[in-house]
């Protein structure tokens, strides 16, 4: 099984700061990657799918990239409703697995 | 508006069982695999696995294979988690969510149904 590391864990910022995730694929994923941000008491939802096509309606302020095995979630100008966690999936094959999540909290 | 309506979950003794229902509205399931996720209290995603557009072909993680079975009724655009052998570690927020195409990324979700397995 293909494992997903992101980090960091845990990540505090303010509102109008830039900040990266990053996520680390166990092996070559090609661009198979998806970003999903949760809030809570919510389901995920999805962000960033082929690791750098924004969906649509989602601000563009959210920026993905990389392929083969490291990927980013850039976050431009932070906003108040982007604190949530963010989970980064592939899909490269089965069984497909997530990222264990980072936590974006207002410093 | 495409949405799925999940209905089903609750409290369930250990080794007991308990099936989830999720309804699609506003697309036709029988387009799409679906897929199923769980979040333990305060985990992360897991995904435990899918179901082929037509039924017949599924996926299952080891953690859950050959306790948990996923089918559907496409006539009734509705699909199924049914648990069996329940343990205290399936205590979780399940999920459904569409797939986008074969081996794909997931969306939309279901608004998510809690499974607590306790005695």
């Amino acid at each position: 099984d293909i494992q997903m590391t992101q980090s960091p864990s845990t990540l505090s910022a303010s509102v109008g700061d830039r900040v990266t995730i990053t996520c680390r694929a166990s092996q070559s994923i090609s661009s198979w990657l998806a970003w999903y941000q949760q809030k809570p008491g919510e389901a995920p939802n999805l962000l960033i799918s082929d690791a750098s096509n924004l969906e649509s309606g989602v601000p563009s302020r959210f920026r993905g990239s990389g392929s083969g095995t490291e990927f980013t979630l850039t976050i431009n100008s932070l906003q108040p409703d982007d604190f949530a966690t963010y989970y980064c999936q592939h899909y490269n094959n089965h069984p497909y697995t997530f990222g264990q999540g980072t936590q974006l909290e207002m410093k | 508006e495409e949405q799925l309506v999940q209905s089903g979950g609750g409290l369930v003794q250990p080794g007991g069982s308990l099936t989830i229902s999720c309804a699609a509205s506003g697309f036709s399931l029988s387009h799409y695999w679906m897929s199923w996720v769980r979040q333990a209290p305060g985990k992360g995603l897991e995904w435990l696995g899918n179901i082929k557009a037509d039924g017949s072909d599924k996926y299952y993680v080891e953690s859950v294979r050959g306790r948990f079975t996923f089918s559907r009724d496409n006539a009734k655009n509705s699909l199924f988690l049914h648990m069996n052998s329940l343990r205290g570690e399936d205590t979780a927020v399940y999920f459904c969510a569409r797939e986008f195409s074969t081996v794909s990324f997931i969306s939309p979700w279901g608004q998510g149904t809690q499974v607590t397995v306790s005695s």
